[in-house]
């Protein structure tokens, strides 16, 4: 089961910061937070990771509490092909037998207006 | 470039007709996934392959069977679809986990739509 809560949606304005929240209260210290992202007929495409740290990349940044119980997803200028289905989870770090799988939540469809 | 490739991208076939499914990858990764993502859900993973090694979910139904002949190509097999087997199949790939740590993100292809009539 996912093991990670979002909105079901969320609308941004073109051009502002789309600010896309997580829970995941019940994550382990040997969990990663990743983000992945599904726009309409495509596979999902990964965004960014991080475990504790905030993390920034060219497509967005990862702000993850210190207590690590939820995260936020920023995409800084939002533009109309960032309209998708965001997709929070957690991915175990390691240990026997696991598989490094991920398990998708029902994730927030990110509607971003003119 | 397209780095998981997935063909073909729409796939029709009969009810009870089996059908195979390809995915390659230029990534030379050695993990490879399954998903399967039916209108409106989110991906759930069928199963994967570690290198030569087979790993099924618990759920995944019998009818769905995969192949993995080299590292480069992977196949799934639906020996008689259902109706309810009409879905997207999404291949991904992977690295083995990096200093012991599954760090590493999962590429996806962008799928094959597949019709039961």
């Amino acid at each position: 089961d996912a093991k990670t809560t979002q909105p079901p949606s969320m609308d941004c304005a073109e051009g502002r910061a789309a600010n896309l929240p997580c829970n995941h209260s019940t994550i382990s210290g040997n969990e990663y937070v990743y983000w992945y992202r599904q726009i309409h007929s495509q596979g999902p495409q990964y965004i960014i990771h991080g475990l504790k740290n905030n993390e920034t990349n060219e497509m967005a940044s990862l702000i993850i509490t210190e207590d690590r119980k939820s995260s936020t997803l920023i995409l800084p200028h939002a533009t109309l092909r960032d309209t998708a289905v965001y997709y929070c989870i957690v991915r175990a770090k390691h240990g026997s037998g696991n598989t490094g799988k991920l398990i998708f939540g029902q994730g927030t469809t990110l509607q971003v207006k003119p | 470039d397209a780095m998981v490739i997935q063909n073909p991208r729409y796939q029709v076939t009969q009810f009870g007709k089996p059908v195979t499914l390809s995915c390659s990858q230029t990534l030379n990764h050695n993990v490879m996934y399954w998903y399967q993502q039916k209108s409106s859900q989110a991906p759930k993973l069928l199963f994967h392959y570690y290198d030569k090694d087979f790993n099924n979910e618990a759920d995944t139904p019998d009818n769905f069977q995969s192949r993995r002949p080299n590292t480069s190509f992977c196949f799934l097999d639906i020996r008689s679809p259902g109706l309810g087997d009409a879905a997207m199949y999404l291949c991904a790939t992977s690295r083995d986990h990096v200093g012991g740590n599954w760090n590493q993100p999962q590429h996806f292809g962008d799928g094959t739509r597949l019709s039961i009539l």
